[in-house]
């Protein structure tokens, strides 16, 4: 199948600070990615669409301010984390959909964010 | 708004078991549904696609079905084994023909050897 990397697979640090989380589809193009986030024991939550050549798109109650996204090619997308705080420390993982597979979604291994 | 639901939370069985893990959705003008797997920590390895035109899909020990009408899909999993212990996500798509992903919170297996 088609395969999805995102590095780094954790990172800590300091509060105030901000963090970049990147998400390649290796074998295929992908205009569109997706950003999830999890928080422990619970569902992935969407946060946002990554489109490339053009703006995000947010799910209700993202800050887009915080949660900067760049989708710079086919096969890169980028999260920001500005101003990181503890209660964004969470895992956060990408997807992109594999169109002539039929649709399917493949995600990247996820980061681990740890803010202190 | 799609919502998906997974039951039940947490299955633990002995090695060699056959399980059923069921997933339910309220929208069913779906295209398509996927079974993941996720390890603690990891991320997900897409397990099964069904498309909305197929009942089900196997893959090795996996049997998925999909019945749209009812909103229900299920996996199915032949002679269990520990390495197949991990939590198992169902997604749909969150309206019809979109892309973004509604998924349950996951039925955490745990398989005893």
């Amino acid at each position: 199948g088609a395969v999805v990397s995102q590095h780094p697979s954790w990172v800590i640090c300091k509060s105030g600070t901000s963090v970049k989380i990147e998400c390649r589809s290796l074998d295929f193009q992908a205009t569109t990615m997706f950003w999830y986030r999890q928080f422990p024991k619970q569902s992935l939550m969407l946060m946002a669409t990554s489109n490339e050549g053009s703006k995000a798109t947010y799910e209700q109650g993202v800050e887009k301010d915080k949660f900067l996204i760049n989708h710079a090619s086919l096969t890169l997308s980028t999260l920001t984390v500005t101003s990181a705080h503890p209660e964004d420390s969470s895992f956060y993982i990408c997807s992109a959909e594999y169109r002539t597979g039929g649709g399917e979604a493949f995600f990247g291994q996820g980061t681990r964010l740890t803010v202190v | 708004k799609q919502e998906v639901t997974q039951i039940p939370a947490a299955l633990s069985v002995p090695e060699g078991e056959n399980l059923v893990l069921n997933c339910s959705f309220t929208d069913s003008a779906i295209y398509n549904l996927q079974w993941f797997r996720q390890d603690p920590g990891k991320g997900l390895t897409s397990l099964l696609l069904i498309q909305s035109s197929q009942r089900e899909q196997t893959s090795g020990r996996l049997n998925a079905s999909l019945d749209k009408s009812s909103g229900r899909s299920t996996l199915y999993i032949a002679a269990s084994q520990p390495g197949d212990s991990a939590t198992y996500l169902c997604a749909a798509p969150n309206q019809g023909g979109s892309e973004k992903l509604v998924f349950g919170k996951g039925t955490k297996l745990t398989v005893n050897p």
